[in-house]
C-alpha cells in the first residue's frame, strides 16, 4: 500500500526566504504526484501537476521536482510572501486510480 | 466553469440522524472521487466513480455510508445513522477521463455530528 510522507510537518520562515518542502512515497509505480495547497476552512487548489514521465514543473515562484526512482519530491517556494502561508499537501496516483495524500506541511511565512 | 459544487457547505447533526452531502461534478469531467478529511487521519478516498459506476468503494468505512451517482452530473454521500466520529470535512472531487489528469477539489462540506 502506497505511503506518502510529507516532511516537515510544519515550517515557520520570515517573509522573502527561499523554501523547499519534502514529499516522500513507498511505491515507485506512479502515475503522476500533484501538489495541492489548502487554506484554514478551504478546499484544496491544485498547484502542480508532474507526470511520472517528467522531472519537474514550473509556475510562477514554484517549482516542484520529481525522482521517481527514490520516491520523492520537492515543491521550491522562491521569495515566500506572508500569502503564501496554508498548508502544502502532495498526492500521488497509482495505477488503480487511487490517490495517496501526505499530512501536509503547514507554512507560515512572517511579514 | 463553477469548479465543483458541493451542498452543505456545513452540516450540523444529531446522533443517529441521517445526512446526505451532494455534489456536482465539473461539466465533462467522467470521475468523481468523495474525500474526507480529519485531524487524526488527513485525506482518506471514500470512494470513486467512473462514467457514474462506482468503481472502488474499499475506503467507505462502514454499511453506514453509502454513495451514488444517478447521472454524469450529481452524486450523493449518504451517513444513516450518523455518529460523532463520522465528524470531518468531506471532500468531492472530480476529473477529466484519462488518468493523468488533474482532480479539482470542491470546497467541501463541514460535518458535525452531536
Amino acid at each position: 500500500k502506497q505511503e506518502v510522507t510529507q516532511i516537515p510537518a510544519a515550517l515557520s520562515v520570515p517573509e522573502g526566504e527561499n523554501l523547499v518542502l519534502n514529499c516522500s512515497f513507498t511505491d515507485s509505480a506512479i502515475y503522476n504526484l500533484q501538489w495541492f495547497r489548502q487554506d484554514p476552512g478551504k478546499g484544496l487548489t491544485s498547484l502542480l501537476l508532474i507526470q511520472s514521465s517528467q522531472r519537474e514543473q514550473t509556475s510562477g515562484r514554484l517549482n516542484a521536482s520529481l525522482d521517481k526512482s527514490s520516491g520523492r519530491s520537492t515543491l521550491y517556494i522562491a521569495a515566500s510572501q506572508p500569502g503564501d502561508s496554508a498548508t502544502y499537501l502532495c498526492a500521488v496516483k497509482g495505477d488503480n486510480n487511487d490517490m495517496r495524500f501526505g499530512v501536509g506541511t503547514r507554512l507560515t511565512v512572517k511579514p | 466553469d463553477a469548479g465543483v459544487i458541493q451542498s452543505p457547505r456545513h452540516e450540523v447533526t444529531e446522533m443517529g440522524q441521517e445526512v446526505t452531502l451532494r455534489c456536482k461534478p465539473i461539466s465533462g469531467h467522467n470521475s468523481l472521487f468523495w474525500y474526507r478529511q480529519t485531524m487524526m487521519r488527513g485525506l482518506e478516498l471514500l470512494i470513486y466513480f467512473n462514467n457514474n459506476v462506482p468503481i472502488d468503494d474499499s475506503g467507505m468505512p462502514e454499511d453506514r455510508f453509502s454513495a451514488k451517482m444517478p447521472n454524469a452530473s450529481f452524486s450523493t454521500l449518504k451517513i444513516q445513522p450518523s455518529e460523532p466520529r463520522d465528524s470531518a470535512v468531506y471532500f468531492c472531487a472530480s476529473r477529466a477521463a484519462g488518468p493523468y489528469n488533474e482532480q479539482f477539489f470542491g470546497p467541501g462540506t463541514r460535518l458535525t455530528v452531536l
